[in-house]
């Protein structure tokens, strides 16, 4: 069973610029979460995507938009960047087809704004 | 979903169980209690999750008290590399529906030789 996969691991990007963070999900999963996690606090929800579409999205601005593909795999974009952006991004997979919910997080993608 | 409140630190001596208390007293009929960690750097670990009954996995114990307004994560033999800020998430678990997990700060947990 293969685990979720996020590319790039880092990412160094200057204030205004936009950025696209991949995310692959765990096999046989259908549910991808995205999680903004600053340095020293808990990961903080930003958006789900199920079936190619956006169901559910936290606190942020449309700046920060996603994609779903076919193939379950996703896409986080962060438009006009700000230093506040420079964070930890988490993408989460799982199954909305079972009763188990439990999420799987893949190792994040750590960007920085400067 | 409930608020959760966890101490932000605790020490463990390696072998020795390490039990991490979450207080939810908001808790309500529906809404299970699920436990992961993140060790740093890393992205958060699934543990345990529960409603109302004790629960037991291959990672550790959760105990859940009879009014359910608070839980214990059990470590039974913690060891260096169970050293990780644990969350505890309260949330309802709807078959067919998706939803966030709102972390809050954790418990910072160091297991020291």
């Amino acid at each position: 069973e293969t685990g979720v996969t996020q590319s790039p691991t880092h990412l160094i990007k200057t204030r205004g610029q936009q950025v696209t963070l991949r995310c692959s999900s765990q096999s046989g999963h259908n549910t991808v979460s995205w999680y903004q996690q600053a340095l020293g606090q808990g990961p903080q929800f930003i958006f789900q995507y199920y079936r190619e579409e956006e169901n559910g999205r936290g606190n942020f601005p449309p700046r920060f938009s996603g994609l779903q593909f076919p193939n379950y795999s996703s896409e986080l974009n962060v438009n006009a960047l700000e230093l506040d952006d420079s964070a930890l991004y988490l993408c989460a997979s799982s199954s909305r087809d079972r009763w188990a919910y439990e999420q799987y997080f893949g190792p994040g993608t750590r960007l920085t704004v400067t | 979903d409930a608020k959760t409140t966890q101490p932000p630190s605790m020490d463990c001596a390696e072998g020795r169980a390490a039990n991490l208390p979450c207080n939810h007293s908001t808790i309500s009929g529906n809404e299970y209690v699920y436990w992961y960690r993140q060790i740093h750097s890393q992205g958060p670990q699934y543990i345990i999750h529960g409603l109302k009954n004790n629960e037991t996995n291959e990672m550790a114990s959760l105990i859940i008290t009879e009014d359910r307004k608070s839980s214990t994560l059990i470590l039974p033999h913690a060891t260096l590399r169970d050293t990780a800020v644990y969350y505890c998430i309260v949330r309802a678990r709807i078959y067919n529906q998706g939803g966030k997990l709102i972390f809050g700060q954790g418990t910072e947990l160091s297991v020291k030789p």
